[in-house]
C-alpha cells in the first residue's frame, strides 16, 4: 500500500469543523482513499472511501485534489465523542486488502 | 445486524503458555483478516484467509504463531509459549473481500488485549 503521511495530533472545540489531511504522493492509478476512526479499546470503524473529488455521508466528506496526492477528511461540527485516532489508508479497493496502517491523527475534542 | 465479536475481550496469561484467540465473523464474510495493536502503535497485519485459499501467513512475527478457520467461519489465532513481547490488542476483521468493483471495507471487532507477565 501506498506510504501516507498525517498529523500526530489536532485539538478542536465542540461545534467546530475539523480537517484532517493525508499526503500520498505515490498513490497508484487503481488505489482508493480510505478513512477509519479508533476509538480506546476499540477495533477501527470504516468512515469513507473515495477515488476522487468529494464523497460525502452521514459521517463526514471526504476532499481529493485532481492531482490525488492528497486527501482531506472533514468532519463538521465535531463533538466529544469525535475524540478518537484518524487513519488514512491508501490502496485497492478490491480483493485482498493488507491493511497497513500508520500511527493516525490522534483529535482531541475539547468543550 | 451482529457484527465481529471476539473473545475473550481481555487475557492475562504466563510468560511461557500457550493462548488461543476466537473471532466470528460477520455472516457472509469470505475473508478474514488478524491483526496485532501494540500500545501507541498502528495495526500490525498477520494474516489473512479468504473462502477455501490457502492463507496469507506473511505477517505471522514467528511459528510460534498459527491460525485456522474452519467451516469458512470462526477463527482462532494460537500463540505459543507467549513472550512479553506478544503483549498487545489482537484484533479481527472480516470482509466480502474478492468481488470486483465492490468496496471492499473491513469490519473490525472489539480486539482481545492479551497481557503477558
Amino acid at each position: 500500500l501506498a506510504k501516507t503521511t498525517q498529523p500526530i495530533s489536532m485539538d478542536s472545540y465542540e461545534g467546530q469543523e475539523v480537517n484532517i489531511t493525508c499526503s500520498h504522493n505515490n498513490i497508484a492509478t487503481n488505489d482508493y482513499i480510505t478513512w477509519y476512526q479508533q476509538f480506546p479499546s476499540q477495533g477501527p470503524r470504516f468512515i469513507i472511501q473515495g477515488y476522487k473529488t468529494k464523497v460525502t455521508n452521514e459521517v463526514a466528506s471526504l476532499f481529493i485534489p485532481a492531482d490525488r496526492k492528497s486527501s482531506t477528511l472533514s468532519l463538521p461540527r465535531v463533538s466529544l465523542s469525535d475524540t478518537a485516532v484518524y487513519y488514512c489508508l491508501v490502496g485497492a479497493n478490491t480483493g485482498f486488502q493488507k491493511l497497513v496502517f500508520g500511527t493516525g491523527t490522534r483529535l482531541l475534542v475539547s468543550p | 445486524g451482529a457484527g465481529v465479536s471476539q473473545s475473550p475481550s481481555n487475557k492475562v496469561t504466563e510468560k511461557g503458555k500457550d493462548v488461543e484467540l476466537r473471532c466470528d465473523p460477520i455472516s457472509g464474510h469470505t475473508a478474514l483478516y488478524w491483526y496485532r495493536q501494540s500500545l501507541g502503535q498502528g495495526l500490525e497485519f498477520l494474516i489473512y484467509f479468504q473462502g477455501n485459499s490457502a492463507p496469507d501467513k506473511s505477517g505471522l512475527p514467528s511459528d510460534r504463531f498459527s491460525a485456522e478457520r474452519t467451516g469458512g467461519s470462526v477463527s482462532t489465532l494460537t500463540i505459543q509459549r507467549t513472550q512479553q513481547e506478544d503483549s498487545a490488542v489482537y484484533l479481527c476483521a472480516s470482509s466480502l473481500a474478492g468481488t470486483s468493483g465492490l468496496t471492499d471495507t473491513q469490519y473490525f471487532g472489539p480486539g482481545t488485549r492479551l497481557t503477558v507477565l
